[in-house]
């Protein structure tokens, strides 16, 4: 079983903020990674697989690297509409699991 | 446009049944892996079963191993979940996912499309 570990769990911020959340393995996986974004009441959108590859459609301002066990999620310039929860997903291992998830708040 | 559009949920004793539905269209259905996604109240993400496009391996989360059962009707684009004996802790909204085209063994990889959900409550 690979553990995930997604910090912070909440994340006061204002908008033009840069925000960095991280997920932490318990081991290696190597860039088998995935992160989302979900809004309340939202199904959850792919923002970026295989740690850095964007998804078509998403701002650049989302970003995302790492690899192995420790990777993050970058916003260069926090938006309104980007106040949400974010998760990490693995699919190295089966079954695919995520992350607790970081809510990112408004300051 | 990729839409999937889950129906079925709804309030059900605990021990009783309930069958999802994801409706699919925008995409040709019978070439992609399917997964079922829930989510409980409050809480994070957690895969539930997927099934390989021609229906031939179906894998499941430990929690759910003979209790649910997950199908596919290509003909018809739609996914299903038949879940029995259901259990307090199944509540949780269920999301209807697609995975992109993968060669990963048992179809693991992201989710590209997800459906809006659809919110099964297990209660007394």
């Amino acid at each position: 079983v690979i553990w995930m570990t997604q910090s912070p769990s909440l994340l006061s911020a204002s908008t033009g903020d840069r925000v960095i959340i991280s997920c932490r393995m318990s081991q290696g996986i190597s860039s088998y990674l995935a992160w989302y974004q979900q809004k309340p009441g939202k199904a959850p959108e792919l923002l970026i697989y295989a740690a850095s590859t964007l998804q078509s459609g998403v701002p650049s301002r989302f970003s995302g690297s790492g690899s192995g066990t420790d990777f993050t999620l970058t916003i260069s310039c926090l938006q309104s509409e980007d106040f949400a929860t974010y998760y990490c997903q693995q699919y190295y291992s089966f079954p695919p699991t995520f992350g607790q998830g970081t809510k990112v708040e408004i300051k | 446009e990729v839409q999937l559009v889950e129906s079925g949920g709804g309030l059900v004793q605990p021990g009783g049944s309930l069958r999802l539905s994801c409706a699919a269209s925008g995409f040709t259905f019978s070439s992609y892996w399917m997964s079922w996604v829930r989510q409980a109240p409050g809480k994070g993400l957690e895969w539930v079963a997927n099934i390989k496009q021609d229906g031939s391996e179906k894998y499941y989360v430990d929690s759910v191993k003979g209790r649910f059962t997950i199908s596919r009707d290509n003909a018809k684009n739609s996914l299903y979940l038949q879940m029995n004996s259901l259990r307090a802790e199944d509540t949780a909204v269920y999301y209807c996912a697609r995975a992109p085209p993968t060669i990963a063994a048992a179809g693991n990889t992201q989710f590209d499309y997800w459906g809006q959900g659809t919110l099964v409550t297990v209660s007394s």
